[in-house]
This record gives C-alpha cells, structure tokens and sequence, in this order.
C-alpha cells in the first residue's frame, strides 16, 4: 500500500528538548511538505522540499529545522527555540507542480510541557 | 500576498439537507490552483478536487459540486443530500508555483457537523 506513514501518533516532551518527528513516504513523490495546524487556523506550511537534498522554509519556520536526505524521509526537528511546540504536525508529499494534489499523512500530535 | 477565506467556521445541518461550503481566495498571480480537501476526525487530510485558474469549468462527483468562479475569486463547494459521513472539517487551498518557487495557502477551515 502506498502511502505516507507519520510516527508517533502522539509524542510529549518537556520545555527546553529537541524532538524530531518522522515522515516517509513510498509514492516515489519528488516534493514533501511539513504543515503546523493549531485549533481554528488553517494549515500553515513549516517547511518544503521538491528534491533530495534542497529544503525550502515556509510561513513559520523559525523553531524548526529539516534534513531531506533521502527521496522518501523528510523529518522535522521541533527545537527548543520553538516558542509554542504543541500542535497537530502533519507531512503531505506530492509531484513535482502545482497542478499536482498532495497527500497527507496521519499526523502526530506534539504536546510540550 | 495569497489569501483564502473560509467565512463560515462551523456549520450544523440536518442528514439529507444541502449544504454550500464558501471559499474565497485571493492572490495576484495569473496561474495558479485550487483544491479542497476533507478532515475527518482521524486527521489526515483527503483530496477531493482541484481547479487550475484557466478552468472555470463546474464539476460534480455524486454528491460533490464546485462551483469556481473568477469573477467574484470564490470556489465553493456543495454537498447534496448530506450524510453523517460528510461531518468533517473541510479545508480550501491556494497554490502558486513558478520553477522554484512556491505558495500553498489554507483556509481556515469549515467545520459540518450532519446530525442525523
């Protein structure tokens, strides 16, 4: 089954640590994407990637770091400098172009205390 | 600067009843796409549709139709006959992309609740 798989599900940390969420995809999708979504906001992007190697910040990436080492893996780093950590995370791939839909992965939900 | 409302938060309907989900975007580029997609309580987001800005052509898929239209920047998206399995969150997007660069922009969201 093809698909983008997201783990943990939920994820807690204390105020101050580093916590790195994973995303991996196998649709073989050029383009992954990080995506922040907090209750009664919309989606907003964190960081982008259209290829291996090369990653592109989004609207709030301060906080955040991502590598892209791999086609299929695009982990997010929540750094202690995030200021408000807690959220709904959720990666989404897609091909390369705007005309292409993205695909989402089941999120993980980061509570920081 | 790219924009896309969704002026109605949450809305409340009775099972069987039609229901418009409004969307109105804006941005200053000549192409670009839209798409609406669908939140059930498990989380993970589902595409249901796109439009590119060259087509102002309406779809409907069963149930589903959209309605894009340039003039007034809107896309809606309306439900007929609504079920229970249509309570979800349901988000509109915008999409710019030129070479590089590129834009996505989310509406907040409207929330549809189907009560049976």
């Amino acid at each position: 089954d093809g698909g983008i798989t997201q783990s943990p599900k939920y994820l807690f940390r204390k105020e101050g640590q580093n916590v790195t969420l994973s995303c991996e995809q196998n649709l073989n999708h050029d383009a992954m994407y990080w995506y922040r979504q907090d209750p009664g906001q919309g989606l907003r992007l964190i960081y982008y990637s259209q290829i291996v190697n090369d990653f592109q910040k989004g609207d709030i990436a301060e906080g955040y770091s991502v590598s892209r080492e791999k086609k299929e893996s695009f982990p997010l780093t929540v750094t202690s400098a995030q200021k408000n950590p807690t959220a709904f995370y959720l990666c989404a791939s897609s091909l390369q172009g705007g005309v292409y839909e993205q695909y989402f992965g089941p999120g993980t939900r980061l509570t920081v205390t | 600067a790219q924009k896309v409302t969704q002026a109605q938060t949450e809305i409340s309907v009775v099972e069987k009843e039609d229901v418009t989900l409004d969307c109105v975007y804006e941005t200053r580029d000549t192409t670009y796409y839209l798409f609406w997609y669908k939140q059930p309580p498990s989380g993970e987001l589902v595409f249901l549709i796109r439009r590119n800005s060259f087509d102002e052509q309406n779809e409907i898929s069963g149930r589903y139709s959209w309605n894009f239209q340039k003039s007034t920047s809107s896309f809606n998206f309306t439900i007929t006959a609504s079920q229970v399995v249509d309570s979800a969150v349901y988000f509109c997007a915008l999409r710019v992309y030129s070479g590089g660069y590129q834009k996505v922009t989310f509406g907040i969201g409207t929330k549809l609740q189907v009560i049976p």
